[in-house]
C-alpha cells in the first residue's frame, strides 16, 4: 500500500513554544490531507481537511489560529501547534488520500506524540 | 450524521481462539464506505478493508473475515485463531457519499487482548 510518512514521531516541549508536524505522501499524490487527534484510550477526531493549495476546513470546535495547517505541496502538509499548552499534549495523526487508486483509501502517518511541560 | 459504535471495549482472549468485534453504523446516506483498521500499540493506523454499502458480500483474507449485514447496519470483524500479533486497538470507520473519499468517522475502537 502507500505510504505516509509523518515527522517527528515524539516531541516534548515547554508550554509556549510551537511544534511543527509534518505529513508526506512518499510514493503518491495527495491533493487531500487530513489531521486527526487522538486522546489515550480514546478514537481518533477529526481536526480538519488540508488541501493542496487552499485553505483548510476546520472541525467546529478547533481553533485554525492554533493549529496551523498549510498544503503547499502534492506530497507534504504541515500542522503548526503554536503557543502550545499542556492540554495541547496528545497523538497526532495524518492521512493522505490517494486519488490514483480506485479504492481511494486514506493511508495513515505513523503519528505524532506531543507531550507539552 | 454519522455515527459509528463500538460496544465492547476491550476484549482478552487466549491465543488460537477466535474473537469477533462487532460494529455498528448509522448513516442516512444510500452511498457509503466501510472501513476497519488495526492501530498496534506503535500507534500507525493500518488499513484492513473497505466495503461500499452496496456490496454486502462477506469477505476473507488470511485469518481475517468480514460479515456485512445492511440489514442491522453492521460490519462485524472476526480473526480467527488468534495470535499474539493480532493484539491491537481495531478501530471501525464510516465515510458517506459515492467514492468513500470524504471525511472517516470513527468507532471508538476494540482493544484486543491475545494471551499467549
Amino acid at each position: 500500500g502507500a505510504v505516509v510518512s509523518q515527522h517527528p514521531s515524539r516531541v516534548i516541549c515547554k508550554s509556549g513554544t510551537s511544534v511543527k508536524i509534518e505529513c508526506r505522501s512518499l510514493d503518491f499524490q495527495a491533493t487531500t490531507m487530513f489531521w486527526y487527534r487522538q486522546f489515550p484510550k480514546q478514537s481518533l477526531m477529526l481536526m480538519a481537511t488540508s488541501n493542496e493549495g487552499s485553505k483548510a476546513t476546520y472541525e467546529q470546535g478547533v481553533e485554525k489560529d492554533k493549529f496551523l495547517i498549510n498544503h503547499a505541496s502534492l506530497t507534504l502538509s504541515t500542522l503548526t501547534v503554536t503557543s502550545a499548552h499542556p492540554e495541547d499534549s496528545s497523538f497526532y495523526i495524518c492521512s493522505a488520500r490517494d486519488l490514483a487508486t480506485p479504492e481511494n483509501i486514506q493511508y495513515f502517518g505513523a503519528g505524532t506524540r506531543l507531550s507539552v511541560l | 450524521a454519522q455515527k459509528v459504535t463500538q460496544a465492547q471495549t476491550e476484549i482478552s482472549v487466549v491465543e488460537k481462539e477466535d474473537v469477533t468485534l462487532d460494529c455498528v453504523y448509522e448513516t442516512r446516506d444510500t452511498t457509503y464506505y466501510l472501513f476497519w483498521y488495526k492501530q498496534p500499540p506503535s500507534g500507525e493506523l493500518v488499513f484492513l478493508i473497505r466495503r461500499n454499502s452496496f456490496d454486502e458480500q462477506n469477505e476473507i483474507s488470511g485469518r481475517y473475515s468480514w460479515n456485512f449485514q445492511k440489514s442491522t447496519s453492521s460490519f462485524n470483524f472476526t480473526i480467527t485463531a488468534s495470535q499474539v500479533v493480532d493484539s491491537a486497538v481495531y478501530f471501525c470507520a464510516l465515510s458517506e457519499g459515492p467514492y468513500g473519499n470524504n471525511r472517516l468517522a470513527f468507532g471508538k475502537g476494540n482493544q484486543v487482548v491475545v494471551i499467549p
